[in-house]
């Protein structure tokens, strides 16, 4: 059974920071991977995928993935008190013919 | 972007009634329409998965016959709650999925309170 880990946190980052967020993966089949925010009583919004071993970067946002050590990060560079929220990670198979598999989230407070 | 909407938004039923909740892409056809729940502090476990046309695959844990899902059109998906229990109290999320496979829109989610 596919298993996203993340750390709950709260993860706390003064604003103007890097904030770094982390998730591990067990099923080394995963191809696609995703970072989702989630405010709180809301569904989750799409902020990055990434599908190859390297770094890609949108905005602030940049994401990390190293498929031999199943490790997926996501950097948030100059942290807004509006970044905060729960960041989820999220891995599908291939052909994306599956439904995504979420990790707990982990709870981020940019502190102004 | 792409638009998904659910209705209702929130729902109180008493126990042992059904709710039908529905799933709405509303500027494209999505091949697909994924069901997914989300209990208090805990992430969004799928539920089950929906093809227009054909019987929904269902997770394991989750009982087909308890979580009713109709996807009737390419635009329409259903999840009907059949003798609802206060433990199926929970944030259900609908997602569809069209042209490029690696991406997901999601509805913004509807909120079951049994009494």
């Amino acid at each position: 059974q596919k298993e996203v880990e993340q750390n709950s946190g709260p993860l706390s980052v003064p604003e103007g920071a890097i904030a770094s967020l982390n998730c591990t993966y067990s099923d080394r089949g995963s191809q696609s991977f995703f970072w989702y925010r989630q405010y709180s009583g809301k569904s989750p919004e799409l902020i990055m995928f990434i599908y190859s071993n390297g770094d890609k970067e949108d905005g602030r946002f940049t994401a990390q993935l190293n498929k031999a050590s199943q490790y997926v990060s996501l950097l948030i560079r100059d942290s807004q008190p509006s970044d905060s929220a729960t960041y989820l990670c999220a891995v599908t198979g291939g052909g994306g013919a599956d439904g995504l598999t979420f990790g707990k989230g982990t709870h981020l407070i940019i502190q102004p | 972007g792409a638009v998904v909407s659910q209705h209702p938004s929130w729902v109180i039923c008493k126990s042992g009634t059904s709710v039908k909740i529905e799933c709405r892409s509303l500027d494209f056809q999505a091949t697909t329409m994924f069901w997914y729940r989300q209990f208090p502090k805990q992430s969004l476990m799928l539920m089950a998965t929906s093809n227009e046309g054909s019987k929904a695959t269902y997770e394991q844990g989750v009982e087909k016959d308890k979580f009713l899902i109709n996807h009737a059109s390419l635009t329409l998906s259903t999840l009907t709650v059949t003798s609802a229990h206060p433990e199926d109290s929970s944030f259900y999320i609908c997602s569809a999925r069209w042209g490029g496979p690696l991406t997901q829109y999601f509805g913004p989610g509807t909120r079951l309170t049994v009494l």
